[in-house]
């Protein structure tokens, strides 16, 4: 149990397009959902936390406008790249939590690697 | 301030030989800590995880973690490793639910 998954896995896109990947919790339902960008051979940064129906909490630094995030049901959330450009290349993962506690696991999603051209 | 460190980026051990990878945490508040190892190509998976319960958690693959406070620590062991157990590990830190903060991570290679 507790398997989150993401789509699309991999995508490509060119510069100046926007690009959306979808979280989804497949066996529960998801309180709380996180989303991470990592680079190569370094470590997971939190970009935000989502809730059901709220606005998401972003970290600083994290430009709003520029990472959309919509959690619009219990078991979705999505994370639209606008206007992407090459920085914005990066590897992205989703977890996501039945609960908001900090002692709540963190179910991970296998990762979505953006590359924009 | 809060932060996790993990003082070893690379650990390399024998097959069958023990398996220490170091964490530290720094936190005003009462920590949940979560090890979590990611093998190439495949999603974090969760090691085990200290909820303010026994100090000394058992997690999967036989790995366990010892939480000391007075050491703001919380090293994960293996009395034997496996050329499986080759991947990378990351010490995780929170504070509340939406408080997360990962540790750099150790990579660890076991040599047959």
């Amino acid at each position: 149990g507790a398997v989150v998954s993401q789509h699309p896995s991999w995508v490509i896109c060119k510069s100046g397009t926007s690009v959306k990947i979808e979280c989804r919790s497949l066996d529960f339902q998801a309180t709380t959902m996180f989303w991470y960008r990592q680079f190569p051979k370094q470590s997971l940064m939190l970009m935000a936390t989502s809730n059901e129906g709220s606005k998401a909490t972003y970290e600083q630094g994290v430009e709003k406008d520029k990472f959309l995030i919509n959690h619009a049901s219990l078991t979705l959330s999505t994370l639209t790249v606008t206007s992407a450009h090459p920085e914005d290349s990066s590897f992205y993962i989703c977890s996501a939590s039945r609960e908001l506690a900090s002692t709540d696991t963190q179910y991970f999603g296998p990762g979505t690697r953006l590359t924009v051209l | 301030a809060q932060s996790v460190t993990q003082l070893d980026s690379h650990v390399s051990v024998s097959e069958g030989t023990p398996v220490l990878l170091r964490c530290n945490y720094s936190s005003s508040y009462s920590p949940s800590l979560f090890w979590y190892v990611q093998h190439p190509n495949k999603g974090l998976q969760l090691l085990l995880k200290y909820t303010s319960a026994a100090t000394l958690v058992k997690g999967i693959n036989g790995f366990e973690a010892e939480f000391k406070k007075s050491e703001t620590s919380f090293h994960l062991t293996k009395p034997s490793a496996h050329m499986s157990d080759a991947a990378e590990y990351f010490c995780v830190l929170k504070t509340s639910y939406d408080k997360v903060i990962f540790g750099p991570g150790t990579s660890l290679s076991v040599i047959p």
